[in-house]
């Protein structure tokens, strides 16, 4: 939605890390998520962050969050040719269910 | 199942034709979401039930649109009267409770075509 923003194409050769940005306005968003959607399949949550945090790692993903700015970003290290995909960024407030997401940013891995 | 299923996978119907989608979630799932897809956009919010209530209907555009999950497991989504910008990808997500930490388990969506 217009309410978080993210770059639409990103292009990174195998083994390179990739970085995805996301910028949203919602000051009140307290969870802001990655989902993965692979064609022919469904989005797949990669991971989340709480909005009290600055960083969150989890494997080969890092997530870093700059509340002041109202900027999020995924790295992805050693990227893999399975990692093409396009990547959503999203987020709630905290009395909401209801995600708002991006229109997503296409991640072509080449070799 | 082990997933969350949509049937059919692809529709092609022709404008003002009514339209049904079929929503299969997770087992023991009690919360179930729509969201649509429109081409080059994320999803957007259509309705979310927990249990058999609409607990948030906010997102459904019109009154063509209606969902139901008379049993708290299944849920269909109807559309009267289809227009072309009805053209989608709507997407059904479940997760185990109503909460906000976006454990939202998508199925592969039911593409849409009006022509």
């Amino acid at each position: 939605g217009e309410d978080v923003e993210q770059s639409l194409f990103l292009s990174v050769r195998e083994g390179d890390s990739s970085v995805i940005n996301c910028t949203y306005t919602d000051s009140s968003s307290t969870y802001l998520y990655w989902y993965k959607q692979e064609p022919g399949a469904g989005l797949q949550l990669l991971t989340y962050i709480f909005s009290n945090m600055d960083m969150k790692q989890d494997q080969r993903l890092t997530v870093l969050l700059n509340k002041k700015d109202k900027h999020l970003s995924l790295r992805i290290a050693d990227t893999q040719t399975g990692d093409s995909a396009i990547y959503f960024c999203a987020e709630t407030p905290s009395n909401d269910y209801k995600l708002s997401f991006g229109a997503g940013t296409t991640v072509t891995v080449r070799a | 199942g082990a997933g969350v299923s949509q049937t059919p996978s692809n529709k092609v119907t022709e404008k003002g034709k009514y339209v049904e989608l079929r929503c299969d979630p997770i087992s023991g799932h009690t919360a179930l979401y729509w969201y649509r897809q429109s081409l080059g956009q994320g999803p957007e919010f259509l309705i979310y039930f927990q249990g058999t209530g609409a607990a948030d209907d906010s997102g459904l555009p019109n009154d063509r649109f209606f969902a139901v999950r008379p049993e708290g497991s299944v849920s269909t989504l109807k559309i009267q009267r289809t227009e072309r910008g009805d053209s989608a990808v709507y997407l059904c997500a479940s997760s185990l409770g109503g909460g906000i930490t976006g454990e939202l388990f998508f199925g592969e969506g039911s593409r849409l075509t009006v022509l």
